[in-house]
């Protein structure tokens, strides 16, 4: 199982539509998530990290579960600007567990159409 | 306000020259990071360091070296450039390694032919 999996995408989706992208990861030591946008051809920018009560941004819900070691991403209300690249990122221990390397998703890309 | 600065955006390269990629940052960031990422594929860690005098491989550190002689400065050095190297390269930094923000360079994409 890889370390991060995310949904392949792409998704294709209209204007003010909800979309939900998840993300599983294995190893369940992990302690920090984190959603990146990336824009085309651009440098990656966090979005929002994603705690364990779940946390909420504007139109971004961002859901943690632990038992099932997945993350989640909602988009509400998709507008154009939303087109982008979401990577999910978790902070994976190493075997010793003494220290921490961000592991990144290979992303979903998301396009709004109008 | 420049953050992370990365520098050449663009370069081909033959296979067997040597390159050495920019980057520096003014955030005083201890953490900096070198990711290479390539089409549909996640970024690969290549190499980080932890503070001045201190680097470390990542995942993917095979033809590549690193120093870091400053807190600001943290170049990448490819020698014997090979197709394999063909990728988008980012620079990122961060305050610690624990709180997920990654502040990245705007890319450095390389073509090696």
């Amino acid at each position: 199982r890889k370390e991060v999996e995310q949904d392949p995408g792409p998704f294709n989706v209209p204007e003010g539509a909800t979309v939900a992208f998840n993300c599983t990861y294995s190893n369940s030591a992990s302690q920090s998530f984190f959603w990146y946008r990336q824009d085309c051809r651009k440098e990656p920018k966090l979005l929002m990290s994603v705690y364990s009560s779940g946390n909420e941004d504007g139109r971004f819900t961002a859901q943690l579960n632990r038992a099932s070691q997945y993350i989640s991403l909602l988009i509400r209300d998709s507008k154009l600007s939303d087109s982008a690249t979401y990577l999910c990122v978790v902070n994976v221990p190493n075997s010793g567990g003494s220290n921490y390397k961000l592991t990144f998703g290979k992303g979903t890309l998301l396009t709004v159409n109008p | 306000n420049a953050g992370v600065t990365q520098t050449p955006k663009f370069r081909i390269l033959k296979i067997g020259q040597s390159m050495t990629l920019q980057c520096t940052q003014d955030m005083n960031h201890n953490y900096m990071y070198w990711y290479r990422q390539d089409p549909g594929m996640g970024l690969k860690l290549i190499y980080y360091s932890v503070g001045a005098g201190i680097t470390d491989k990542g995942e993917v550190p095979n033809g590549y070296n690193v120093s870091r002689s400053t807190t600001e400065d943290f170049p990448l050095r490819l020698e014997l450039a090979a197709p394999s190297q063909t990728s988008v390269y980012f620079c990122a930094s961060s305050r610690d390694r624990y709180t997920g923000e990654l502040f990245f360079g705007e890319g450095s994409r390389l073509t090696v032919l």
